[in-house]
């Protein structure tokens, strides 16, 4: 079974631009979860998708968008890039059910200049 | 809000020697899922063992267990016989709440083996 896969996994933007990340999680799961990694402010959630419905966000401004199409890929966009906004993206995904285990993605690394 | 602490930032080891990496949770749960998560420098997060708090008996996968203490709300793992693949982040979590698929973690311990 293939993991989950993340595009790009590298990219450089400038200040002011906008993002979009692509993840597509382990066949059959219906869950996908992202993450921003920093080295100050470590993992941090950004939001959840289960069946195209954003069902948990985190707190983070709106210039952070999510979405989930029905095959379960999903994408996420940073509007207006900010320096700040440099992290490791970690998309994860999961079969839902009780036990909340992830399985994650190598990760989208920006780097904003 | 659920909170997860790791107090060591950073460990060092020989190789094959036996090292224990602590967390403390907070929770008002009863039951709930605890996990240790691995990032090696490649960066893939992969699951390393997670305890079900109902269970008494410390979960155990191969040279990696826990030692849960539900009454402290402390999961600290312990790596026995190290291998230089063992070097990487190791961050603990818990979910949100039952069933919840948003974790929280702590602030990752950075592990190194020493050859």
């Amino acid at each position: 079974k293939a993991g989950v896969t993340q595009t790009p996994r590298y990219l450089i933007k400038t200040r002011g631009q906008q993002v979009t990340l692509s993840c597509s999680p382990i066949s059959g799961h219906r869950s996908v979860s992202w993450y921003q990694q920093t080295p100050g402010q470590g993992l941090q959630f950004l939001f959840e998708y289960f069946s195209e419905t954003q069902r948990n966000k985190g707190n983070f401004p709106g210039r952070f968008s999510g979405r989930q199409f029905s095959n379960s890929r999903s994408e996420m966009n940073v509007s207006t890039l900010e320096l700040g906004d440099s992290a490791l993206y970690l998309c994860a995904s999961s079969a839902g059910g009780f036990t909340g285990e992830l399985f994650f993605g190598e990760g989208s690394r920006l780097t904003v200049l | 809000a659920q909170t997860v602490t790791q107090s060591q930032p950073e460990m060092s080891v020989q190789e094959a020697e036996t090292v224990t990496l602590s967390c403390t949770y907070d929770t008002s749960e009863n039951n709930y899922y605890l996990f240790w998560y691995k990032q090696p420098p490649s960066r893939q997060m992969i699951l390393v063992i997670r305890q079900e708090a109902y269970k008494q008996q410390n979960a155990t996968e191969n040279r990696f267990s826990v030692n849960f203490q539900k009454a402290a709300k402390s999961f600290s793992l312990k790596i026995s016989d190290s291998q230089l693949g063992d070097t990487a982040m190791y961050f603990c979590a818990q979910p949100e709440a039952p069933g919840a698929q948003k974790l929280v973690f702590g602030q990752g311990t950075r592990l190194t083996i020493n050859p």
